[in-house]
């Protein structure tokens, strides 16, 4: 299985700063279509996770343009450029591009 | 966008079978893949398998691959996991998922003597 390690575990944020999050694959996430299946997902406290990133940068509706996802091959960013307070919570990316489907540890996001 | 509801949380002993459902509420069930994810206390989320929902056809992970089984009703747009052969490990918060967009509530399952 492709193992997706995510650095760091924990980040500690300051509100109206910036924040990233690395997401590293042990294999390559170019699909043989051309597409790299590459998602980010956040869960709130207490909730259940949502997507916010599909195949790398692409957002999904509803999603504040503050959040941004970049990377190719095997090594990929989650990017907040101005953290909220309703951002805290853990965020985990997720490849689909090989069988099966693994996540991230997740790294959790706080306010210092 | 679709609303997944699942059934509720259940207790079960080792060696024992636990079935989770998990109802949709929106006219694109039928062309919709379900996944099952499940999320263990303080680890990382888990793939567990998925359906597509107009053919049947299934995709477990290798790990589950003798104990689980996803069925859907289309006539109820209701998607099943079965997991048979449950031991302590298998406790965890089970998540069905469409299409990875809309996830249901999770349904927490606790396996224990």
């Amino acid at each position: 299985d492709v193992v997706m390690t995510q650095s760091p575990l924990s980040l500690p944020v300051t509100l109206g700063q910036p924040a990233s999050i690395s997401c590293r694959s042990s294999q390559s996430l170019v699909y043989s279509d051309g597409n790299t299946y590459l998602n980010w997902f956040q869960q709130r406290p207490g909730q259940s996770p949502r997507r916010l990133i599909y195949k790398v940068f692409n957002r999904d509706s509803g999603v504040p343009d503050r959040f941004s996802g970049s990377g190719s091959g095997t090594d990929f960013t989650l990017k907040i450029s101005r953290v909220e307070a309703e951002d805290v919570g853990i965020y985990y990316c997720m490849q689909g591009t090989h069988r099966p489907p693994t996540f991230g540890q997740g790294t959790k996001v706080e306010f210092k | 966008q679709m609303q997944l509801v699942q059934s509720g949380p259940e207790v079960r002993k080792p060696g024992t079978s636990v079935k989770v459902s998990c109802k949709a509420s929106a006219f694109t069930y039928s062309s919709s893949a379900m996944q099952w994810v499940r999320q263990a206390r303080g680890q990382r989320l888990e793939w567990i398998g998925w359906i597509v929902v107009g053919s049947g056809d299934t995709n477990y992970a290798q790990k589950f691959q003798e104990r689980v089984t996803i069925t859907r009703d289309m006539s109820k747009s209701t998607t099943y996991m079965d997991l048979t052969s449950l031991r302590s490990e298998d406790t965890a918060v089970y998540y069905c998922v469409a299409d990875w967009t809309a996830w249901g509530q999770g349904t927490l399952v606790t396996v224990s003597s």
